[in-house]
């Protein structure tokens, strides 16, 4: 049992390059969550989805899409990388529980650095 | 307005003694739960404790409890008997509906 795993864990990219970061739980977790956490700061949410076929934007979502074909896997894509989306990225997940009591288990996290 | 406020930017606390760590919270929602994360300076969030806005009792994890009042809107955590290993950012979190919403943390080093 893995719980969340991210890859890479670091990557560098040029501005205007794109790429993808991949994120897989084995929980059989139904929601899943990206966040972004900058310098110093704590964690804002960029998108998350509550199942299969299924995604909403968090507070964050300018410049990513994501897409969630299977419940294990919820990728996270950025087009034409900026300087501003510099920060490290969680990818979490939670059984989806109803009501407030969902715990979510994170990533180990992705570091990006766009130059 | 914040959501969620963490006053303390770091704490000091020598190993073995208790220390508290605040969080103010702001809803209009009668039900919300709220969380405490640990992050090491490896980089991951690690879950610690969870308490919900109708939970009567104080959630108490170990060595970590939750000092819930709910009328002042505030969630403290606090650690008894430091150690050394709890030397981290730690993070306090509300979750209304689907969302979780994060403060902006408090750096807690201790010292032997």
């Amino acid at each position: 049992n893995a719980g969340v795993t991210q890859t890479p864990k670091f990557r560098i990219l040029k501005i205007g390059q794109s790429m993808t970061l991949q994120c897989a739980q084995d929980m059989n977790h139904n929601y899943m969550y990206w966040y972004r956490q900058d310098p110093g700061m704590g964690l804002k949410l960029i998108y998350y989805s509550v199942g299969a076929g299924i995604t909403d934007k968090g507070e964050v979502p300018n410049g990513y899409n994501v897409s969630r074909s299977t419940t294990e896997d919820f990728p996270l894509r950025l087009e034409l990388a900026a300087p501003s989306q510099t920060s490290v990225y969680f990818c979490a997940s939670s059984l989806g529980l109803a009501g407030v009591t969902d715990t979510q288990y994170f990533g180990p996290g992705t570091r990006l650095t766009v130059l | 307005a914040q959501k969620i406020t963490q006053t303390q930017p770091g704490m000091f606390v020598q190993e073995k003694e208790a220390v508290t760590l605040d969080c103010t919270y702001d809803t209009s929602d009668p039900s919300y739960g709220l969380f405490w994360y640990k992050q090491p300076s490896s980089g991951e969030m690690i879950f610690l404790i969870y308490q919900g806005s109708y939970d009567q009792q104080n959630a108490t994890e170990g060595r970590y409890s939750l000092n819930f009042q709910k009328a002042r809107k505030s969630a403290n955590l606090v650690i008894s008997a430091s150690q050394l290993g709890d030397s981290a950012m730690y993070f306090c979190a509300m979750r209304e509906t689907d969302k979780l919403i994060f403060g902006t943390g408090t750096r807690l080093q201790v010292f032997p």
